[in-house]
């Protein structure tokens, strides 16, 4: 079984600040990762995924995460918050087995303030 | 190039009553996966099409039946609706095989059941 733990279901930021989602996983085999965006009234958008290789990942806007097997953690970050960055952030994990279905977290609602 | 499309965008039932709900996926894509996002959370799986068959279930009642149909779309069945059953509907699609290939997200349907 897999699961998503997203520490925060509110985090508010000074636009020009470090941005830092956290994002803790459970699963019993090798994981795909992966942050969704969502404006409102939207559907997903994909940030970025982990799949194989490289744990340092970069996305789209400017976010990256990193994977830590040890810590079992895939957290996002970006160096300076910009208000259009202000939405819901969806961590998920999948396996690779199976046709690989995901598993999402509660999701982080993110404030940028002027 | 089109990406996923829903129909419709809102829908009001009362308890009880059947819904449809429709999904086009990607152009190429012939992977359709089903998610319910109750308000405040994050999406839960319901299930997966592909060639036409139910691949994958997650956690939902017999009530949730689906269909794939041989262009790819799908359509989301929900009988004898609960007050419970009211959230954003996600229709994603992929592209099947061996590798892992990002799933692509409609904008939803609220469903609404009063």
């Amino acid at each position: 079984a897999q699961s998503v733990t997203q520490l925060g279901s509110h985090v508010s930021v000074s636009e020009g600040a470090l941005v830092l989602l956290r994002c803790n996983y459970s699963s019993s085999v090798p994981p795909y990762l992966f942050w969704y965006v969502q404006y409102p009234n939207q559907g997903l958008q994909l940030l970025l995924k982990y799949t194989t290789g490289a744990t340092l990942v970069k996305g789209i806007n400017g976010f990256e995460a990193e994977f830590k097997k040890s810590e079992t953690s895939f957290h996002l970050t970006k160096p300076s918050a910009h208000m259009s960055d202000a939405a819901e952030y969806f961590c998920a994990v999948s396996s690779d087995t199976g046709r690989r279905a995901l598993t999402f977290g509660s999701g982080t609602r993110l404030q940028v303030q002027p | 190039d089109a990406g996923v499309t829903q129909s419709p965008t809102h829908l009001i039932k009362t308890r009880g009553q059947q819904v449809t709900l429709r999904c086009s996926p990607k152009s190429g894509h012939d992977t359709v996966s089903w998610y319910q996002q109750a308000l405040g959370q994050g999406p839960q799986f319901i299930f997966q099409y592909y060639e036409e068959e139910e691949r994958q279930r997650g956690n939902f009642p017999d009530r949730f039946s689906g269909h794939q149909f041989p262009n790819y779309s799908s359509e989301l069945n929900v009988n004898a609706l609960l007050l419970g059953d009211s959230a954003l509907y996600l229709c994603a699609s992929s592209r099947g095989g061996g590798s892992y290939n990002e799933q692509f997200f409609g904008p939803g349907t609220r469903l609404t059941v009063l």
